[in-house]
């Protein structure tokens, strides 16, 4: 199954907004509101920020946002912080043959 | 406090077979859904299997279907993975997932597994 097509990179100063892209289909991103969005340390297990579309768990900053339209998610992070620095993964729920897609990845770079 | 704790990895051979479990503690394990995620050295991560809280509904990924078999014993709390016809492109950090509605809400830290003759 092809991923999500999210951008390899994206770079930000502290204080900045960022915008991640996921891109999927009308088979995935476009049919279902079951996106997430995980952020992974070096080393570490991914850890999720974002789940059915725009919905922030509790203890997850409000400086990460998620929206949806048409076959294209987004991960908006505001406030930009050095601890941000992290690979960020879309995930989306596509039907029962498939299940779930995982998006690439992005690495975020904080300047 | 969640935990969910994998072992079983290790090192085999192509055509080999490995059985991972993944204990968890914190929670109602029969509550909830679970899955099997891997992620490759340097690579993305990569959805592989999927299991009811009651564990008659199961799915898997493409590359690992007619392989792998998820399963699990919710009076021990445990889930497992067992994978046959090892390949070399198996090799990966499997991750042992709680889902809570449509996010994998815990991960536990992994357990490599290596194909290689």
């Amino acid at each position: 199954q092809p991923a999500l097509t999210q951008p390899r990179s994206v770079s930000g100063s502290p204080g900045q907004s960022v915008t991640i892209s996921c891109t999927g289909t009308s088979s995935d991103v476009g049919a279902y509101n079951s996106v997430s969005w995980y952020q992974q340390h070096p080393g570490k297990a991914p850890k999720v920020l974002i789940s059915a579309v725009n919905y922030r768990p509790p203890g997850v900053p409000d400086r990460f946002s998620g929206s949806k339209s048409g076959n294209t998610a987004s991960l908006t992070i505001s406030g930009l912080q050095a601890e941000d620095e992290a690979d960020y993964y879309c995930c989306s729920y596509a039907g029962i043959d498939t299940f779930r897609i995982f998006g690439g990845g992005t690495k975020l770079t904080v300047l | 406090e969640v935990q969910l704790v994998e072992s079983g990895g290790g090192l085999e051979q192509p055509g080999g077979s490995l059985r991972l479990s993944c204990a968890a503690s914190g929670f109602i394990f029969s509550d909830y859904e679970m899955n099997w995620v891997r992620q490759a050295p340097g690579k993305g991560l990569e959805w592989v299997s999927y299991i009811s809280s009651s564990g008659t509904t199961i799915y898997y990924s493409d590359s690992v279907k007619g392989r792998f078999t998820i399963s699990r014993d919710n009076g021990k709390n445990s889930l497992y993975l067992q994978m046959n016809s090892l390949r070399a492109e198996d090799t990966a950090l499997y991750y042992c997932v709680r889902v809570l509605g449509s996010a994998f809400d815990y991960w536990g830290q992994g357990t490599l597994v290596t194909v290689s003759s």
